[in-house]
């Protein structure tokens, strides 16, 4: 059974980046399967981020996409997001997820990051 | 950034049924059957109860199921437990641009 764990600084200041990374462990990042982030603000709602697939190929939030860089590193199994020019509104519990090929929605989550945007 | 309306809470007796409703848009819900839904336990992970509207994963209860009509999809917890009670989120595919837009939330209460 596949487990995500995302790991990073609990804190960025702002206009810094915000770099996490998500570790997989009982599956591969090869596998033919989208690797995604969620993000959800403090008593809000979740937002769909982004996703990498297995060749390389991503796809991002509009909203978010001219500050976002999503990438893999088979070698160690992880894929990692990197959020540019941070403000207090990226303050969130940042989720990693799989969506395996053939599937809509993410049908395994990690525990979650908390990531707190401040000086 | 669009998102599905959900109603902010919805409420039952132990071994009643309530219904979730989740209205996006002919770009989303209503153009596509990839809806899904999350629950959601306080300061956990949400998990994935219902996909493709209507199935379940293994180990998912029965109780809980998934229709869509139109732009709306719903979802229907029977026999509510004290269990439940949680966070439940939709969420649809809406084509390759966006790609996933999720619901606005609903707190589910057991009286």
């Amino acid at each position: 059974q596949v487990q995500l764990k995302e790991s990073g600084p609990g804190l960025v200041k702002p206009s810094g980046t915000l770099s996490l990374t998500c570790t997989v462990s009982g599956g591969s990042v090869t596998y033919s399967h989208w690797w995604s982030w969620v993000r959800q603000p403090p008593g809000k709602g979740l937002e769909w981020i982004g996703e990498i697939y297995h060749s390389g190929r991503t796809n991002y939030n509009p909203s978010l996409k001219s500050r976002l860089t999503i990438s893999a590193d088979k070698s160690k199994n992880q894929f990692s997001l990197n959020l540019r020019s941070v403000t207090a509104a990226d303050t969130a519990v940042y989720y990693c997820g799989r969506t395996p090929d053939d599937f809509y929605g993410l049908d395994a989550w990690g525990e979650g990051a908390t990531v707190t945007v401040s000086s | 950034q669009s998102t599905l309306t959900q109603p902010p809470s919805a409420s039952g007796s132990p071994g009643q049924s309530v219904t979730i409703s989740c209205t996006g848009t002919s770009s989303d819900v209503g153009a596509y059957n990839f809806v899904s839904w999350y629950q959601q336990r306080p300061g956990k992970a949400p998990k994935i109860i219902i996909y493709h509207v209507s199935k379940r994963p293994s180990g998912v209860p029965n109780r809980f199921s998934g229709s869509k009509s139109g732009n709306t999809a719903s979802l229907t917890v029977s026999g509510l437990q004290a269990e439940d009670e949680a966070d439940y989120y939709c969420s649809s595919y809406a084509g390759s641009n966006i790609i996933y837009v999720f619901g606005t939330g609903t707190k589910v209460t057991v009286l």
